[in-house]
């Protein structure tokens, strides 16, 4: 069953480095999400992708945040440098289309220290 | 801007029992989509069902219903006979206009536990 692929699912960093995350949406799909979902609270979109272009980043902290899919297909979120509010987890989801349900990954759960 | 409330923060049951998950959403808008949605231990967001803000049809899928009803914002879901797998996180979401329905607005998310 074609699934959302996401890595790592766990990653602890230290505060203030670099961390990314990747996330492989199931094949086809041109829309891609990524959420993020603070320990006891519903996920948040951060930013959506349309083939490769972006369609919505109004909820993304651009000035360490950045989000990319460059070739359309795979995706990857950069936070630069993490901060002890990062700590989340952080989900990736696709749909065939902009109206279609989109399917979730297991996640990236990431701990800032 | 829209809201999305899940009133009961943890439920807990005994098998076999029915379970009723509130959801109270606020918007302005006339089109848009209601949404379910699971999330077992293992992380990822199952979808369950969508509704339109058209469409007050109640829904039955086997032991899972939904009542929506728009007179009082809501849309709740009920789980009939419950069993241990149910255990998880449910959300409720909402879509506003329904031009990308991964664009969505969660709530807090209710816990349930069913134990055996």
């Amino acid at each position: 069953e074609a699934e959302v692929a996401q890595s790592p699912r766990y990653k602890i960093t230290e505060k203030s480095q670099a961390v990314a995350f990747w996330c492989d949406p199931i094949s086809g799909h041109a829309t891609l999400y990524w959420y993020r979902q603070i320990l006891g609270q519903g996920p948040e979109l951060l930013v959506q992708f349309q083939d490769e272009s972006v369609v919505d980043d109004s909820q993304l902290p651009k000035d360490r945040f950045s989000a990319e899919r460059l070739k359309g297909v795979d995706s990857t979120l950069k936070i630069q440098p993490a901060e002890l509010g990062d700590s989340a987890m952080y989900l990736c989801a696709s749909s065939f289309q902009i109206n279609t349900e989109a399917f979730f990954g297991q996640g990236t759960r990431l701990t800032v220290v | 801007a829209q809201k999305v409330t899940q009133a009961q923060t943890e439920i807990s049951v005994v098998e076999k029992e029915d379970v009723t998950l509130d959801c109270v959403y606020e918007t302005r808008d006339t089109t848009y989509y209601l949404f379910w949605y699971k999330q077992p231990p293992s992380g990822e967001l199952v979808f369950l069902i969508r509704r339109n803000s058209f469409d007050e049809q109640n829904e039955i899928s086997g032991r899972y219903s939904w009542n929506f009803q728009k007179s009082t914002s809501s849309f709740n879901f009920t789980i009939t006979a419950s069993q241990v797998v149910d255990s998880a996180v449910y959300f409720c979401a909402f879509n506003a206009g329904g031009t990308s329905y991964g664009k969505l607005t969660f709530g807090q998310g209710t816990i349930l536990t069913v134990h055996p």
